[in-house]
């Protein structure tokens, strides 16, 4: 158990929908990064926020958004759905905003899009 | 395109044996770390490496950074069924990027 907690573990919805998914850090860590691992593109960065800030942006579409709320958890929103967007997110945390600390991951939640 | 590209791909051998796993790229790092992850599970870190030429060793596991930062490997020793797993490198740059994977089957 990596102390970061990510829900929903699955979550199953149609094209065209909105889901948030969110995650909880382990306690002390102020960063938060999101990723999307799929089978053909492997896992990509989206974005990382630190203490509320957005740090870093990836590969993320215009129709996904995040944010860290003062308690540090995170939220990504994902609209307008396409099948495309079917995989695992991740999410990890990690004490400091600086790209080699050791990041946590959290267990990922299971989107699929039908 | 991936940044960082890992080989092999896919690597299935028996227990004891012992198996390189690269990770290289055109680009220049800061730090470079290895992750296992297993199936429905987030990756875990195994090693971070800072300085050009830099090995560490974890048990039966041995990591190198090139001496440009822009690639390493990763060495296992008499694998055991246990090393089973998707091996993934991760180089900091403006952001994280992770390789392409090796998929890691030891065989009983």
């Amino acid at each position: 158990d990596s102390g970061v907690t990510q829900t929903p573990k699955h979550l199953i919805t149609a094209t065209g929908q909105r889901v948030t998914l969110r995650c909880s850090p382990r306690s002390g860590d102020l960063s938060v990064y999101w990723y999307q691992q799929s089978l053909d593109q492997g896992l990509q960065f989206l974005i990382q926020y630190y203490n509320g800030e957005e740090r870093a942006k990836g590969n993320i579409l215009e129709r996904f958004s995040a944010q860290q709320f003062p308690d540090l958890h995170s939220e990504l929103n994902l609209s307008s759905l396409e099948l495309g967007d079917s995989a695992l997110y991740f999410c990890a945390s990690s004490v400091e905003g600086r790209q080699y600390n050791e990041q946590f991951f959290g267990p990922g939640t299971r989107l699929t899009v039908l | 395109t991936q940044l960082l590209e890992q080989s092999p791909q896919f690597l299935s051998i028996q227990e004891g044996e012992n198996l390189t796993v690269y990770c290289n790229s055109s680009s220049v790092f800061s730090s470079l770390q290895w992750y296992r992850q297993e199936p429905g599970e987030g990756p875990v870190l195994l090693v971070t490496v800072v300085t050009g030429g830099e090995v560490k060793k974890l048990k039966r596991l041995t990591f190198q950074f090139g001496d440009a930062r822009k690639d390493s490997s990763l060495h296992i020793t008499a694998a055991q069924p246990g090393d089973t797993g998707l091996y993934l490198c991760a180089g900091a740059g403006n952001q994280f990027y992770f390789g392409t994977g090796t998929s890691l089957t030891v065989i009983p």
